[in-house]
């Protein structure tokens, strides 16, 4: 079964950072595209990057290099560092796998449960 | 950025009822649209992949199809579980983007 787990939400001042980690379990990980998404509260659904499996990052350009995208194939887990958080960076944080088909782009089939960020003073 | 115009925003329907949803993207990204069902407090399922292909375990009620720019998530039958908000994303272009998503509620 595939597991993607997310963690390292929480409570954070303006300016602050925090690091997010997905695990996953239940697919040979080092095959496959990673990704974060967000929604904040009430709102919809939000692409922030991808990584591919070699390491390879693509981003939102909105983010301005606040974020980065990692990832540890030795242990089965996809990082987020976010820097100079701001009060509309409140959201639930998501990752998601991506699967490639037949020389598709990668096509977001499993998605952890999410971790809430709340950046407030 | 693709800007992905969904519609409706609110759909109010009844168990046994055929409903669509449109997305209109604004420029041209092939066949990489997906659909998503999400439920409150809960992460997006996929359901539809390359505009009109169904995810494996999705019930095969929902059914999705492109012309040119315009493309289309169809339920056949509502179903109790169905009752949910749907999203389409586009990943044919970066930066990947979504639609403002459909709240589909019972009549």
């Amino acid at each position: 079964e595939v597991l993607l787990v997310e963690s390292g939400g929480g409570l954070v001042q303006p300016g602050g950072s925090l690091r997010l980690s997905c695990a996953a379990s239940g697919f040979t990980y080092m095959d496959y595209w990673m990704a974060w998404f967000r929604q904040a509260p009430g709102k919809g659904l939000e692409w922030l990057g991808n990584i591919k499996q070699d390491g390879s990052e693509y981003y939102a350009p909105f983010l301005s290099g606040r974020f980065t995208i990692s990832r540890d194939n030795a242990k089965n887990s996809l990082y987020l560092e976010l820097n100079s958080l701001r009060p509309e960076d409140t959201a639930v944080y998501y990752c998601a796998r991506g699967r490639v088909e037949h020389w598709s782009p990668p096509i977001f089939d499993y998605w952890g449960q999410g971790t809430l960020v709340t950046v407030s003073t | 950025d693709i800007q992905m115009t969904q519609s409706p925003s609110n759909l109010s329907a009844s168990v046994g009822d055929r409903v669509t949803i449109t997305c209109r993207a604004s420029q041209n990204i092939n066949s990489w649209l997906a659909w998503y069902q999400q439920k409150p407090g809960k992460a997006p399922k996929l359901l539809i992949y390359q505009a009109s292909s169904l995810e494996s375990g999705v019930p095969s009620r929902f059914s999705g199809e492109r012309s040119g720019t315009e493309f289309t998530l169809t339920i056949s039958s509502l179903q109790p579980d169905d009752f949910a908000t749907y999203y389409c994303q586009q990943h044919n272009t970066y930066p990947y983007t979504f639609g403002q998503g459909t709240k589909m509620e019972i009549k």
